[in-house]
């Protein structure tokens, strides 16, 4: 069965600063999808970006960007620029190309310094 | 685009009550949809894959009898909780996939708070 590991319960980032959040995830598939997804405060859910596995650019969306290492199963988030508005939990996911189903990992509270 | 809305967005009622929350795509059709739910500071769970015109596919340990889904339209799918008890009290999700685009991502519904005294 598929995992997906988030290591970092809480973050902190100063405002304007980088902050990178870590998604480990462990799978015998090779194709598959992933996503970050942010749940502010207001609880909705909100896709940030997403990569596919056969895909070797890392995705990018504007100020959120991944470094997607699929060998090492790693799918880290790297948000630039931080603004107060990222404040959020995100959650990492994954989805094998075969099913529609998400596997959630356990979020990492992102607090944004003014 | 591609909007879903919940309704309610909270509900508190007593225990035994049977509470129905509902999930629409207001501007898309959606043959799949999802429901979750998240304990606090937790992770979304995924309780079952509400398929249109057919009958919900629960995930492992999920009472079927406890949690009714319908989804007998395209843009509608309604999970009740039956016979509602405090342990039942939780954040309620769903989530839906765009007809014929299932390789997008699910988008989300803003979530249901349900608390049972």
């Amino acid at each position: 069965a598929q995992t997906v590991t988030q290591s970092q319960p809480e973050m902190s980032v100063q405002e304007a600063e980088t902050v990178t959040l870590s998604c480990t995830y462990d799978t015998s598939e090779s194709d598959y999808y992933l996503f970050w997804y942010k749940q502010p405060p207001s609880r909705q859910m909100i896709l940030v970006i997403r990569q596919e596995a056969y895909k070797q650019q890392n995705a990018t969306e504007n100020r959120f960007s991944v470094n997607f290492q699929k060998a090492a199963k790693s799918f880290s988030l790297k948000i630039s620029d931080s603004q107060l508005g990222d404040a959020a939990m995100y959650f990492c996911a994954y989805r094998s190309a075969g099913t529609y189903k998400y596997i959630f990992g356990t979020g990492t509270r992102l607090k944004v310094l003014a | 685009g591609a909007v879903v809305s919940q309704h309610p967005s909270r509900v508190i009622c007593k225990s035994g009550t049977s509470v129905k929350i509902e999930c629409r795509s207001l501007d898309f059709q959606a043959t799949t949809m999802f429901w979750y739910r998240q304990f606090p500071k937790q992770s979304l769970m995924l309780m079952a894959t509400s398929n249109e015109g057919s009958k919900a596919t629960y995930e492992q340990g999920v009472e079927k009898d406890k949690f009714l889904i319908n989804h007998a339209s395209l843009t509608l799918s309604t999970l009740t909780v039956t016979s509602a008890h405090p342990e039942d009290s939780s954040f309620y999700i769903c989530s839906a996939l765009i007809t014929g685009y299932s390789n997008q991502p699910q988008h989300f519904g803003d979530g249901t708070r349900l608390s049972i005294l």
